[in-house]
């Protein structure tokens, strides 16, 4: 049983530029969540999605845009990259339904703005 | 709104010696919580959870935690630390409504050192 992929595992970007991260759940989970974890801080969640919407976001700019496909699957999506967008992205997934919340994640995208 | 504090950056310990890293949390409404640990490089493990069920919650790899309501902690513990338990370790709140719901907050990490 695949846990949560997320590809690519690193990229590197110019400032101004724009960059798709993507994320599949683990199998049978159908909600999908973002953080950005800068270096030595704890992540921070960005935006969560279910039934292919946005149900909640966090304190996060327009820049900051994602999508979900009807396989459950992921994009997040950033535009006019700042330096301060240098971070690791991890995806998380969850069922829906279960109890507690417990979100299972993925090794992350380690992304580098220069 | 939620929030997580955890008490030190860094936690030095001796091989066999107890482990303790704290945790403080505030929710406005009834919480779970969570203490997750990152590898260099990897993504985050869940180590163990409370979701309204025991106060005591034992995880994987011999660790435990306590929920004490009257002190808003939930502070990690393992009573003989291996070398292997070298990492960072997050605590988390979600709540189980409002718009805290699905939510993780994460504290700001504590990186635990095991030294021989």
């Amino acid at each position: 049983d695949a846990g949560v992929t997320q590809s690519p595992t690193h990229l590197i970007k110019t400032r101004g530029q724009q960059v798709t991260l993507r994320c599949s759940p683990k199998s049978g989970h159908d909600t999908v969540s973002w953080y950005q974890q800068a270096l030595g801080q704890g992540p921070q969640f960005i935006f969560q999605y279910y039934e292919e919407e946005e149900r909640q976001r966090g304190n996060f700019p327009d820049r900051f845009s994602g999508h979900q496909f009807p396989n459950y699957s992921s994009e997040l999506n950033v535009n006019a990259l700042l330096l301060g967008d240098s971070a690791l992205y991890l995806c998380a997934s969850n069922p829906r339904g279960l109890a507690g919340h417990e979100q299972f994640f993925g090794p992350g995208t380690r992304l580098t703005v220069l | 709104a939620q929030s997580v504090t955890q008490l030190g950056s860094h936690v030095s310990v001796s091989e066999g010696a107890l482990v303790l890293l704290r945790c403080n949390y505030s929710s406005s409404v009834p919480p779970y919580l969570f203490w997750y640990v990152q590898y260099p490089n990897q993504g985050l493990q869940l180590l163990l959870k409370y979701t309204s069920a025991a106060t005591l919650v034992k995880g994987i790899n011999g660790f435990e935690a306590e929920f004490k309501k009257s002190e808003t902690s939930f502070h990690l513990t393992k009573p003989s630390a291996h070398m292997s338990d070298a990492a960072e370790y997050f605590c988390a709140v979600s709540g189980a409504g409002g718009t805290s719901y699905g939510k993780l907050t994460f504290g700001q990490g504590t990186i635990l050192t095991v030294h021989p």
